[in-house]
């Protein structure tokens, strides 16, 4: 069945780095685009980036461009995003989600990330 | 960017009600090339990720009732649940993907009246 395991968040201090990861099994990884949604704590959804299947297309949120970058490993089966320059208003779950149609059908649990000195 | 306002940011319905939920966006959603409007809904309960319960607007996601249903087309469009179960209480979102960033709704919290 499809998975995808999110892995990498903690709490991390204003300024600094962190690189979540999503794992993905159950389907063909390589057929499909991803997306990184983020939710804060008690507030809705925040739709972060999308990467295409190929890796040839990136697009962000305006929120965290210039800051984030999605990537991804089709041979690890994986998905990546990379923070920097991190601030408070980070602080969310942040979910990996597979694209089918356009939109996003199986997502993972989510992880949490705690932007906090 | 496309902003989506949905209405109302809550309800409370009694069961076996009808239940509609609006969402505006500031911008047609439809893709000329595919004739879609690109609009899913996603029904989210504490504690869970979003669920996807309707896609191109109109189209129900496999294994979601057809107590639920969605339509509109352009700039409007409404999820509507015809007879609201014990189980469809959460909060729902709408959210375009017709052009980056995919932006969501605010959510609108459901509850049992």
């Amino acid at each position: 069945q499809v998975q995808l395991v999110e892995s990498g968040g903690g709490v991390v201090q204003p300024g600094r780095s962190l690189r979540l990861s999503c794992a993905a099994s159950g389907f063909t990884f390589s057929s499909y685009a991803f997306h990184w949604v983020r939710q804060a704590p008690g507030k809705g959804l925040e739709w972060v980036a999308v990467i295409w299947y190929d890796g040839s297309e990136k697009y962000y949120a305006d929120s965290v461009k210039g800051r984030f970058t999605i990537s991804r490993d089709n041979s690890k089966k994986s998905l990546y995003l990379q923070m920097n320059s991190l601030r408070a208003e980070d602080t969310a779950v942040y979910y990996c989600a597979r694209d089918v149609r356009g939109t996003e059908d199986y997502w993972g649990q989510g992880i949490l990330v705690t932007v906090s000195s | 960017d496309i902003v989506m306002t949905q209405s109302p940011d809550s309800l409370a319905v009694s069961l076996g009600e009808r239940v509609t939920i609006n969402c505006k966006s500031s911008q047609r959603v439809l893709h000329s090339s595919t004739n879609k409007n690109y609009l899913a809904w996603f029904q989210q309960k504490p504690g869970q990720p979003p669920r996807l319960l309707m896609y191109w607007a109109s189209y129900r996601e496999s294994g979601v009732p057809d107590r639920f249903s969605g339509s509109g087309s352009g700039t409007d469009f409404t999820l509507t649940i015809s007879s609201l179960q014990a189980e469809d209480v959460a909060v729902y979102y709408c959210q375009q993907s017709h052009s980056p960033p995919y932006t969501f709704g605010q959510g609108t919290k459901l509850e049992i009246k």
